[in-house]
């Protein structure tokens, strides 16, 4: 099973609301990453997480707070965001970080902020 | 740093055509290379990688690249492409520092019947 989910596939929410998107794998990966993919652009690395701790984040503005509850699964919690900010959000996940891992992505969840 | 230039923003080519979609990468360590494939409204698969070892790699879907070090090359092939291979492709890299990949713009490939 090399299967990464992620929900919710599309998210329309204001600038006000907080939500959260998921991300699942049962692949006993022990690093998860979010990135962050405009129309049109590569992704962009925001956050990583290696053994449930936060690795790297790229300088990402605090409205987006990551969360790994557990070794499977990564949450990203999203506040008064921007409409800037609307974009494909992918998760992805690999054996280890600092190694030479294969990256397998989710199929996204696709954000709209009006 | 790494960096990776996909020299060709969209590549048109009728169906059963070969194709080349170009790739080249900067870095002033060893590189990990990788190409990824992302069809419509979907997330990224893998199509191949180029850790050590043979130069030319195979990978799914018929695709092959093959490493070039002196030209700094990674150029993704397929000798014969179908309407279904219709999606953008992506070229990355990484270093032995770490995993952090690197993309390039991204390569449309549009093929036409």
């Amino acid at each position: 099973d090399t299967e990464v989910t992620q929900t919710p596939k599309h998210l329309v929410m204001g600038m006000t609301n907080k939500k959260s998107l998921k991300c699942e794998q049962h692949m006993g990966h022990r690093a998860m990453y979010w990135y962050k993919q405009k129309a049109k652009k590569p992704p962009e690395l925001m956050f990583v997480y290696s053994y449930e701790k936060l690795s790297i984040n790229e300088s990402v503005p605090s409205r987006f707070s990551p969360e790994c509850p557990n070794s499977s699964l990564l949450n990203l919690h999203l506040h008064a965001l921007q409409p800037e900010d609307s974009a494909l959000y992918l998760c992805a996940s690999s054996q280890d970080y600092g190694q030479i891992e294969t990256q397998y992505f989710g199929p996204g969840t696709r954000l709209l902020v009006l | 740093a790494q960096s990776v230039t996909q020299l060709d923003s969209q590549v048109p080519v009728f169906e059963e055509a070969p194709v080349e979609l170009r790739c080249n990468y900067s870095s002033s360590v060893s590189v990990y290379l990788f190409w990824y494939v992302q069809y419509p409204n979907q997330g990224l698969q893998l199509l191949l990688k180029y850790l050590s070892g043979s130069t030319l790699v195979k990978g799914i879907n018929g695709f092959e690249a093959e490493f070039n070090k002196s030209q700094t090359s990674f150029h993704l092939r397929k000798p014969s492409v179908h309407i279904s291979d219709t999606a953008e492709y992506f070229c990355a890299v990484t270093s032995s520092y770490g995993n952090k990949l690197v993309f390039g713009a991204g390569t449309i490939l549009r093929v036409k019947s």
